[in-house]
Order: structure tokens, then sequence, then C-alpha cells
């Protein structure tokens, strides 16, 4: 069974701070990992992901997330935040690309 | 190309009530996936289907829970006799094809009183 576990459920910074929001994963198989993000009483919104290939992927509004096998981990990071990044983000995990395990989420409020 | 869509996107029920909320898939979608997220918690996968085809409902209650996809209109996830612990936002999800990336609803958000 997979499962997906964030360690923070809140990260409170100031703008312009650089931001790492964590996540850990465990599975028995090779995995899909992806960020997603909520802003209040919207869906989810795809942020990033990891299939294959490159460690390191990127985002187009400046998010990344490396992952790391040894680790099991799928850490998201952003050199500088905005004050629109405030949402709630979501980490998840996936076996096969069809059902997504999601890790509990992380309240990230950026404060001016 | 229009999102997915769900309606309603607030539905409020009588306890011993039955919920029907519906899930209209992006064009060209074929693989409908729910989701529901409980106060202060993550999603938690409830149910993939495909046009006629229930493929995993390893997470649906086994009680009082139903979802369909028809060969045509939206997928329909039914709730009967509804209870409290009810009470969350129901996210619908589509996809292509098979393990493709899934594109969310605005979701539902069911109420029991």
């Amino acid at each position: 069974a997979q499962s997906v576990t964030q360690l923070d459920s809140q990260v409170p910074v100031f703008e312009e701070a650089p931001v790492e929001l964590r996540c850990n994963y465990s599975s028995s198989v090779s995995v899909y990992l992806f960020w997603y993000v909520q802003y209040p009483n919207q869906g989810l919104q795809l942020l990033l992901k990891y299939l294959s290939g490159s460690t390191l992927v990127e985002s187009i509004n400046g998010f990344e997330a490396e992952f790391n096998k040894s680790q099991t981990s799928f850490h998201l990071r952003k050199p500088s935040v905005h004050i629109s990044d405030t949402a709630e983000y979501f980490c998840a995990v996936s076996e096969d690309g069809s059902r997504l395990t999601f890790g509990e989420g992380t309240q990230l409020t950026v404060n001016p | 190309n229009a999102g997915v869509m769900q309606n309603p996107r607030h539905l409020v029920r009588r306890r011993g009530q039955e919920a029907r909320l519906r899930c209209s898939p992006m064009k060209g979608h074929s693989h409908v996936y729910w989701y529901r997220q409980l106060p202060e918690e993550g999603l938690k996968f409830m149910v993939y289907l495909q046009k006629e085809n229930i493929i995993d409902e390893s997470g649906m209650p086994k009680e009082r829970f139903s979802a369909e996809f028809p060969k045509e209109g939206p997928s329909i996830l039914r709730i009967q006799q509804v209870v409290r612990g009810d009470s969350a936002a129901y996210f619908c999800a589509s996809s292509p094809v098979d393990g493709g990336e899934q594109y969310f609803g605005p979701g539902t958000r069911l109420t029991v009183t």
C-alpha cells in the first residue's frame, strides 16, 4: 500500500522569502509523484509532476520539486514567494498513474 | 475546451435524504475519478470509472454510496440516506487515458443537517 506524509500542516512565511514544503512517501513499487495546489473554494490544480527521467521538475510559476528515491521524498521549493502563492498544497503519489493517494495538505500563508 | 464541470456546487440535505452529485468530464475524456475531502483532511480516493464500467471502487464505503458513468451524460455519485458524517467536499477528476493526468473539477460541497 502507498502512503504520503506531509510533515508540516501550516507554513507561514514572509513575502520574497524562500519556502520548502516537505513530502515523504512510502510504496513498494516505483511511483509517480505530484504536487497540487488548491485555492480557497476551488478544485485542485496540478502544479508539477514527476513521472520519470530528470529528478528535478519545475513549474511555470517558479516552484520546483526534486525526487529523491533514497530518502523517498518529493519536497516542493520556491526561492521567493509572493502573496498570491497563499494556498493549500497537496502532495500525491500513484503507482499506476490512476488512483492518487494524497497527503494531508500544507497550508502555505505568505505574509507581507 | 471547458474544464471539468460539477454540479451542484453546494448541496444541503437533511439526514436520511438522498444526495446526487454530477460530474461532466472534459471533452474527450472517458476516465472519471471521485475523491472526498473531509474537513481538515486531504483528498481520499473513492472510485474510478470508465464509460459504463467501474474499474476500481476500493475507496467507496460499503453501504449507501454508488457511482455510475453512463454511455451518455455525466457521471453520478449517489449517496442514499445521508448522515452528518457525509458532509464533505466531493471532487471529480477526469483524464483522457488510463493513467493520464487528472484534471479536477471545482467540487461539490455537501452539508448534511
